[in-house]
């Protein structure tokens, strides 16, 4: 297996411009995560799918933040309009509930807004 | 939300020496895990410790679950320059992580 797939992995962008990230996770696997990583916050939740539905999205900053999972093999994280602030690493994971809640990890994407 | 508190922060050592992380919280956690994160990539799991007084190892990778399920430790002996990273702890569904201990094992 390829692992959980991360796009692009380096992004960098003017502030006001939308972002666009992508994920595809490990065929089978029923949940996938969005986790931002900042050296003053650590890895933080966004939001988890559990079979594409999404389950809490409470760690969403702001209504900037939006996700989507249109079917078992993709998820999008969107930021419209972008901040300086939102510069981090984003981290897209995915786990099968049946064997023990580990997660698999993708190489993640780094943002830079400027 | 269950906090869990890394420590050290930041550690330094030299290869061969032994060294002792902490994962603590004021909460019960049903399991914890511990991952390694190298730079440029995301965390990897290592291992899940599930019942409270548990020992599992990993090569020369020591993990404990404290008896009261609140805390954990990771134990690295005679470590090697291949063990520089960060080490994060988690635990909650979904999980929550730790900050993490930045691990450098100088050659």
């Amino acid at each position: 297996d390829a692992g959980v797939i991360q796009s692009p992995r380096h992004e960098v962008t003017e502030m006001g411009q939308e972002v666009t990230l992508r994920c595809k996770p490990i065929s089978g696997h029923d949940y996938l995560f969005w986790y931002r990583q900042t050296m003053m916050r650590g890895l933080e939740l966004l939001i988890y799918f559990n079979n594409n539905v999404p389950i809490d999205d409470s760690g969403m900053p702001e209504d900037r933040f939006s996700a989507k999972m249109p079917n078992a093999s993709f998820s999008t994280l969107k930021i419209q309009p972008s901040e300086p602030r939102d510069s981090a690493v984003y981290f897209c994971a995915s786990s099968l509930a049946s064997r023990g809640g580990g997660y698999t990890f993708g190489s993640g994407t780094r943002l830079t807004v400027v | 939300t269950q906090l869990l508190e890394q420590s050290p922060q930041f550690l330094s050592i030299q290869e061969g020496e032994n060294l002792t992380v902490y994962c603590n919280s004021s909460s019960v956690f049903s399991s914890l895990q511990w991952y390694r994160q190298e730079p440029g990539e995301g965390p990897v799991l290592l291992v899940t410790v599930v019942t409270g007084g548990e020992v599992k190892k990993l090569k020369r990778l020591t993990f404990q679950f404290g008896d009261a399920r609140k805390d954990s430790s990771l134990h690295i002996t005679a470590a090697q320059p291949g063990d520089t990273g960060l080490y994060l702890c988690a635990g909650n569904t979904p999980l929550v992580f730790g900050k993490g201990t930045r691990l450098s094992v100088i050659a």
